[in-house]
């Protein structure tokens, strides 16, 4: 079974700063995911990878495949980006099921 | 496409009562999974269907729920009888491949009170 560690759980941000938030899994994967859940509520798939790296406007999402290891980064953040990021990998056999990790809570202050 | 559409958006019963959620997945999405959102547990699959074929259900709680999908376009998931604990997000969500390999799409959720 997959393990999935997600740290920190909070961070807090001035406007404007670069922000890294890491997720750790225990088994090797196919495909990381990375989530975005507003204060709202709604649930928003960031990134897909595999390898390397992907890019999208300020956010860019790493992974180390050998070293079970992904980030997200964030660059000159802004308010709107303050809501909780979650990272998740397929389950222990290859289908449909995601585990998730707890979350990081971002909140970035103007 | 309009996404993934859920109703209702929020849903306050009693106990005992039963509570049908509905999802409508993005036309021609062939993975449609259901998810519960909790404080204590975070998100958690219950069931995910392939071209309306329940593959996994061991994350459905207990034999008070149930879903179903009847045709490509719509999905149910049923509580009786509906508990205080059953509170929770329900999500719904698609994909055109297996959850891990293609991106999943969420709809707005399902938000259930339980009293």
């Amino acid at each position: 079974k997959n393990e999935v560690e997600q740290s920190p759980q909070n961070l807090t941000a001035q406007e404007g700063e670069f922000i890294t938030i890491n997720c750790s899994y225990s088994v090797g994967i196919s495909a990381l995911h990375w989530l975005q859940q507003h204060p709202g509520g709604g649930i928003v798939s960031l990134f897909m990878l595999s390898s390397g790296k992907k890019k999208h406007g300020r956010l860019i999402a790493t992974i180390n495949i050998q070293e079970k290891h992904s980030s997200l980064h964030i660059t000159a953040s802004h308010p709107r980006d303050s809501a909780v990021y979650i990272c998740a990998v397929p389950g222990s056999s290859n289908t449909g099921k995601l585990i998730f990790g707890q979350g990081t809570t971002l909140q970035v202050k103007p | 496409d309009a996404g993934v559409i859920q109703s209702p958006r929020h849903e306050v019963t009693e106990m005992g009562q039963e509570v049908t959620l509905r999802c409508k997945p993005i036309s021609g999405h062939d993975y449609l999974f259901w998810y519960r959102q909790t404080m204590m547990r975070g998100l958690e699959l219950l069931i995910y269907f392939n071209n309306n074929v329940p593959i996994d259900d061991s994350g459905m709680p207990e034999d008070r729920f149930s879903a179903k999908m009847p045709n490509a376009s719509f999905s149910t998931l049923k509580i009786q009888p509906s508990e205080p604990r059953d509170s929770a997000v329900y999500f719904c969500a698609s994909s055109l491949l297996q959850g891990g390999r293609e991106k999943l799409f969420f709809g707005s959720g399902t938000q259930l009170s339980v009293l």
